[in-house]
């Protein structure tokens, strides 16, 4: 059965640092995979997608993802965070459903992010 | 225009009540989901419709029952609340698995706040 690790439960940075945010998957085949963010109260926000192609992903609000097969990793990287990007990240594996066409995602148990000022 | 939308997004009952949850897409995807987060904001799917046919059931009591009038709805239906049905909704929808290249993915809800007291 597929399963994703996010290593890092709670991680402090200082606005203006780097960011890296560790994703660890583990799946027979192909991997779609995912990363959302939500704030607080929020639903949850696409960041991201890998389906294939280039493995260094672009999404929304800065943020990139590498997607390394070798290491079974999809780490989401910023080179410069926000105090606005606070917040809980998950990422996501998108796995057929069980001999069926249609998918579902299975999540990380997250990682959230605060940011000194 | 909200994409995925539901109602309520709290809600507060006591053990043994009957409640719904509602959930409708403008977005003109022809598959929806339930996912559910619990305290510790573990996300895990329940259900999944295409075109208001059943295609995912993850072991979830029988006491929860989904219902897709038509493709742009899917309701949540709880029987018997129990203390442990606590937790955060989210409805989803995709265009077909959600898994097509150049595809958009999922899209989520912001969340229905379910308290069972």
């Amino acid at each position: 059965a597929q399963s994703v690790t996010q290593p890092d439960i709670h991680i402090t940075v200082s606005e203006g640092a780097s960011l890296e945010l560790r994703c660890n998957y583990s799946y027979g085949a192909t991997p779609y995979l995912f990363w959302y963010v939500q704030s607080p109260g929020q639903g949850l926000q696409l960041l991201l997608k890998y389906f294939s192609g280039d493995t260094l992903v672009q999404g929304i609000k800065g943020f990139e993802a590498e997607f390394k097969r070798s290491q079974s990793s999809f780490n989401l990287r910023k080179p410069s965070v926000h105090w606005s990007d606070a917040a809980e990240y998950f990422c996501a594996v998108g796995v057929r459903a069980g001999g069926t066409s249609y998918g579902k995602l299975t999540f990380g148990q997250g990682t959230i992010l605060t940011v000194h000022p | 225009d909200t994409a995925v939308s539901q109602t309520p997004k709290y809600l507060v009952t006591q053990m043994g009540n009957d409640k719904s949850i509602k959930c409708e897409q403008n977005l003109g995807h022809d598959t929806m989901y339930w996912y559910k987060q619990d305290s510790k904001k573990f996300l895990k799917i329940m259900f999944s419709y295409n075109n208001k046919e059943l295609i995912i059931n993850e072991t979830v009591p029988n006491r929860f029952s989904p219902k897709s009038p038509d493709k742009a709805h899917l309701n949540l239906h709880i029987n018997s609340l129990e203390l442990g049905d606590s937790a955060v909704y989210f409805c989803a929808s995709s265009h077909l698995s959600g898994l097509a290249p150049g595809g958009y993915g999922y899209t989520f809800g912001s969340g229905t706040r379910l308290t069972v007291v």
